[in-house]
């Protein structure tokens, strides 16, 4: 089945540091990739997303770019800030063009420092 | 644009009562799912629904919950009775269509404790 795994937390960083979490994926075909972002007492939120291999997904400074070759898809940003504190999770969707469903990794615990 | 509600926000229980969920979806959003979410784990869907009928609850552990979404608007998730290990953050999001890779948006969560 699918399956996602991701870099365990927590992740401390300094304000204006270089943030990677590392994702990858198992399935069975061609998913696409998300990457979901909960602040504190807050739902989820779709961060970013690629649909193909190559593709790149970015917002607000993240960028993660569909690796099929690795089966990848690490979010990176090159200077984080105290707002970005919050759980990533890595997560895929695969329906076979019937039923698109969202498998999620366990998440990743970022803080960030002033 | 409202954005998926729920309630209540937090429940303490003690074990073997009964408790239930309420949300309510992005208007015109025909896919509900509600997910579960232990500490420490990534969400696990539940159930999903669209409309008023049942597309997939192969994980709904089918001896204790329950779900509806009877006028395919809002739903209700119930367990009856709670284990200790229920405790989680049951989050529901809703889709615009289950067969197109739509973005699901997700609400607050209830965060349910089992005593």
């Amino acid at each position: 089945g699918n399956s996602v795994t991701q870099m365990e937390g927590p992740v401390t960083l300094s304000e204006e540091a270089f943030l990677t979490i590392n994702c990858t994926y198992t399935a069975t075909g061609y998913p696409s990739l998300f990457w979901y972002v909960q602040y504190p007492g807050e739902g989820l939120q779709l961060l970013l997303k690629a649909t193909k291999a190559d593709d790149k997904g970015s917002n607000k400074g993240f960028e993660a770019t569909y690796r099929k070759e690795t089966t990848s898809f690490h979010l990176e940003k090159g200077s984080v800030q105290v707002s970005d504190s919050a759980v990533y999770f890595c997560a895929l969707s695969e329906g076979g063009g019937s039923n698109y469903k969202l498998t999620f990794g366990k998440g990743t615990l970022l803080t960030v420092n002033p | 644009e409202a954005g998926v509600a729920q309630s209540p926000r937090y429940k303490i229980i003690e074990k073997r009562q009964s408790v239930a969920f309420w949300c309510n979806p992005i208007s015109g959003h025909a896919t509900l799912y509600w997910y579960q979410q232990i500490l420490g784990q990534g969400p696990k869907l539940l159930i999903q629904f669209q409309n008023n009928g049942v597309v997939d609850d192969s994980q709904l552990p089918k001896d204790r919950f329950s779900a509806e979404r009877l006028k395919g608007v809002d739903s209700t998730l119930k367990i009856q009775p709670a284990k200790l290990e229920d405790s989680a953050v049951y989050l529901c999001a809703s889709s615009l269509d289950y067969r197109t890779n739509n973005e699901q948006f997700f609400g607050p969560g209830t965060r349910l404790t089992v005593l």
